[in-house]
């Protein structure tokens, strides 16, 4: 079964600009989940997606938005971009949104914004 | 809130055994799990524990103690592919985070 796949894996932008990332799950998984990765800031999550709905944010500015597909595959968007945006980027998947299933993580995206 | 603490760097010797430690603050708690990354790798799944008590898988096993809001993970025979940073995390129903991580262990294998 092929794991979580997520494109582009590095991503160079300049401030002001915005990005579209992509993942896909692994297959049968419905529920995708979006963290931020920084040296200072560790993992942080951003949100999770269900059936095309947002079931859950973390504490990030409206700039940061996303979306499921039918077919489960997510997106996520950073409109505006600062410096401070600039991490790994890393979705993960799992059966449900039940709290105690696994998390499967995708290699990520490295953004680096200029 | 929500908060977890573990080391941020530990060193060990090939072979030998490390014990990386992880103590939480959080409600509705509904388990601790581990994550191992390599550098500009992925978080992989370790292990999860909900229960009291020791878990073992291979090389690795991680134990809980939710009276204590504690737990660990423990890598025996260590080897060099062994160095990467180790996460712990906390599965809650508290807020809307699925799961909240610790900051992150780095372990570096010497021979």
């Amino acid at each position: 079964k092929a794991g979580v796949t997520q494109t582009p894996r590095y991503l160079i932008k300049t401030r002001g600009q915005q990005v579209t990332l992509s993942c896909s799950p692994i297959s049968g998984h419905r529920s995708v989940s979006w963290y931020q990765q920084t040296p200072g800031q560790g993992l942080q999550f951003l949100f999770e997606y269900f059936s095309e709905t947002q079931r859950n944010k973390g504490n990030f500015p409206g700039r940061f938005s996303g979306r499921q597909f039918s077919n489960s595959r997510s997106e996520m968007n950073v409109s505006t971009l600062e410096l401070g945006d600039s991490a790994l980027y890393l979705c993960a998947s799992s059966l449900s949104t039940a709290s105690t299933d696994t998390q499967y993580f995708g290699p990520g995206t490295r953004l680096t914004v200029l | 809130g929500q908060s977890l603490e573990q080391p941020s760097e530990v060193t060990a010797v090939e072979g030998a055994i490390v014990q990386i430690n992880c103590t939480y603050q959080t409600s509705g708690f509904y388990g601790l799990s581990w994550y191992q990354q390599h550098d500009g790798g992925a978080p992989t799944f370790l292990s999860y524990n909900a229960l009291d008590g020791l878990e073992e898988t291979g090389r690795f096993s991680s134990f809980l103690s939710r009276s204590d809001s504690y737990g660990y993970l423990l890598l025996q025979e260590l080897q060099m592919k062994d160095s990467a940073s180790y996460f712990c995390a906390v599965i809650s129903n508290f807020g809307n985070e699925k799961l909240t991580f610790g900051t992150g262990t780095r372990l570096t294998i010497i021979p």
